[in-house]
């Protein structure tokens, strides 16, 4: 067990709906990280919240967003949905962020649009 | 951005045989992971090692940081071991990991 909590486990929804995935760093940990996980892209890096801040953005679509509340949980918002957006989404924590610290991840939500 | 390479692309082993997998980055790091991937689609650590060596029981790695490798050893491998295996790094001041695209071991009786 990373620590990491991810909920759901699993996800199915149609065509042009909204979800929430959500992700409960490891005690102690001020860094949350998204990942996205799928066939063609492989792992790739979506977004970095630091304390309740945004630090970096990868290649995260606009039809995402994602933001890290005072009790340090994060939510991943997915809205307006595409078949394309079926994947493995994965929440990582470490601390302190930046140079040479050690991720953990989640369990990951499987996400089938349909 | 950094690239990351990892070989092989696959592999399919025979209960108790040993293993190295590679993985090279383009850049120096500041962070790399091993990760294995399990069939349930798990992520779990396998060592944090930006440079040196470190042993866990039947698994080994080296990171050669100024000639930007890193190797993993599976000794005696067991089916458990089977899934794929995870490369990661981080570069300058970015805490994000880049990843490699996996070598995928296959470990039959």
């Amino acid at each position: 067990d990373s620590g990491v909590t991810q909920t759901p486990k699993h996800l199915i929804t149609a065509t042009g709906q909204r979800v929430t995935l959500r992700c409960s760093p490891r005690s102690g940990d001020l860094s949350v990280y998204w990942y996205q996980q799928s066939l063609d892209q492989g792992l790739q890096f979506l977004i970095h919240y630091y304390n309740g801040e945004e630090r970096a953005k990868g290649n995260i679509l606009e039809r995402f967003s994602a933001q890290q509340f005072p009790d340090l949980h994060s939510e991943l918002n997915l809205s307006s949905l595409e078949l394309g957006d079926s994947a493995l989404y994965f929440c990582a924590s470490s601390h302190p962020p930046g140079r040479g610290t050690e991720a953990f991840f989640g369990q990951g939500t499987r996400l089938t649009v349909v | 951005g950094i690239q990351v390479e990892q070989s092989p692309p696959d592999l399919i082993l025979q209960e108790g045989a040993n293993s190295t997998l590679r993985c090279n980055f383009s850049d120096s790091v500041n962070n790399l992971q091993w990760f294995h991937q399990n069939p349930w689609g798990q992520l779990i650590n396998l060592f944090y090692i930006p440079s040196g060596t470190k042993q866990n029981g039947r698994l080994s790695a080296t990171t050669v940081a100024t000639e930007r490798y890193s190797l993993l050893y599976i000794s005696s491998s067991q089916t458990t071991d089977s899934g794929v295996y995870f490369c990661a790094v981080a570069t300058g001041t970015a805490s994000k990991l880049t990843f490699g695209t996996g070598t995928r071991l296959q470990v039959t009786l």
